[in-house]
C-alpha cells in the first residue's frame, strides 16, 4: 500500500465545474508535487511544495488551477472551471528533499470531465 | 530533442526471457527513479539511483550519470512484471523528467 494517500480514486465532474482533489504525503516529507498524466501517458509537472510553500509552478496551474499544502491538513489540487482536456490522472508525490532525493507516488485520482 | 528518450516503446516476452530498457538523456542529470505502473495507474518505485547499479530479485538498474544512460534488467520475466515502465530523471531542479513509457506485456 501506498504511503502517499489520495483522494478520491476516481472524479467525474461537468465542464465547467470545480475539481478537488487531496493529498498526504507521507510521514516525514516536506516536499509535495503534483504531476498530470494524460492518455498517453505523457507526465506533466504542475507545482510541487515545500511545506506549505509553492517552489515552482507551470502557467496553466496559475490560470484555472490552484493547490495548497496547509499545515495539519492534506494538500488539495482544485481546477476551478474543469474542461475536457483536464481529464487525466492526477498523480500526488512526496519527497524526504525534494531535489536529489527519491518520490513516492500516490494511487491518483483519475478526472473525468464530461 | 527529448529531455528523455525511453526505448523501446513496447516489449512483448514470454515468460522467462530477460530483456532491458534503456533511456537516454540529453542533459547530465543528477538521479533516476524506475517505476512500474499497474493497470489501475499506481506508480510502483523499482529503484532510486544516484549513480552505479542496483538490483532487486529479478530486476537490476544501471545509472550513468556521465554516459547519460540508465537501464533497467529484468531476469526470469513473470506474468505480474506486465504493466508500463518508466524511468524518470531528476534535473536537479526540484521536479523530475519523466520517460514516455515501456508497455511490457508477458505472455504465458
Amino acid at each position: 500500500n501506498s504511503k502517499v494517500i489520495q483522494t478520491p480514486r476516481y472524479l467525474v465532474k461537468g465542464q465547467g465545474q470545480k475539481a478537488k482533489m487531496r493529498c498526504i504525503p507521507e510521514k516525514g516529507h516536506p516536499v509535495v508535487f503534483w504531476y498530470q498524466q494524460n492518455k498517453n501517458n505523457e507526465f506533466k509537472f504542475l507545482i510541487n511544495f515545500q511545506n506549505q510553500e509553492v517552489l515552482q509552478q507551470i502557467d496553466m496551474t496559475e490560470k484555472r488551477f490552484s493547490a495548497e499544502c496547509p499545515s495539519n491538513s492534506p494538500c488539495s489540487l482544485e481546477i476551478q472551471s474543469s474542461e475536457a482536456g483536464d481529464s487525466a490522472l492526477y498523480l500526488c508525490a512526496s519527497s524526504p528533499r525534494g531535489a536529489n532525493s527519491d518520490y513516492t507516488f500516490g494511487s491518483g485520482t483519475r478526472l473525468l470531465v464530461i | 530533442g527529448m529531455p528523455v528518450e525511453q526505448n523501446p516503446p513496447a516489449l512483448s516476452l514470454y515468460e522467462g526471457a530477460d530483456s532491458g530498457l534503456r533511456c537516454n538523456f540529453s542533459t547530465t542529470m543528477k538521479s533516476v527513479q524506475w517505476f512500474q505502473q499497474n493497470h489501475r495507474g499506481r506508480l510502483i518505485t523499482l529503484f532510486y539511483l544516484a549513480q552505479g547499479t542496483k538490483e532487486n530479485g529479478r530486476l537490476k538498474s544501471t545509472f550513468n550519470s556521465k554516459e547519460r544512460y540508465s537501464t533497467l534488467h529484468i531476469k526470469d520475466a513473470q506474468l505480474e512484471d506486465s504493466g508500463t515502465y518508466f524511468c524518470a530523471a531528476d534535473t536537479g531542479n526540484y521536479k523530475y523528467v519523466f520517460g514516455a513509457g515501456t508497455r511490457l506485456k508477458v505472455i504465458a
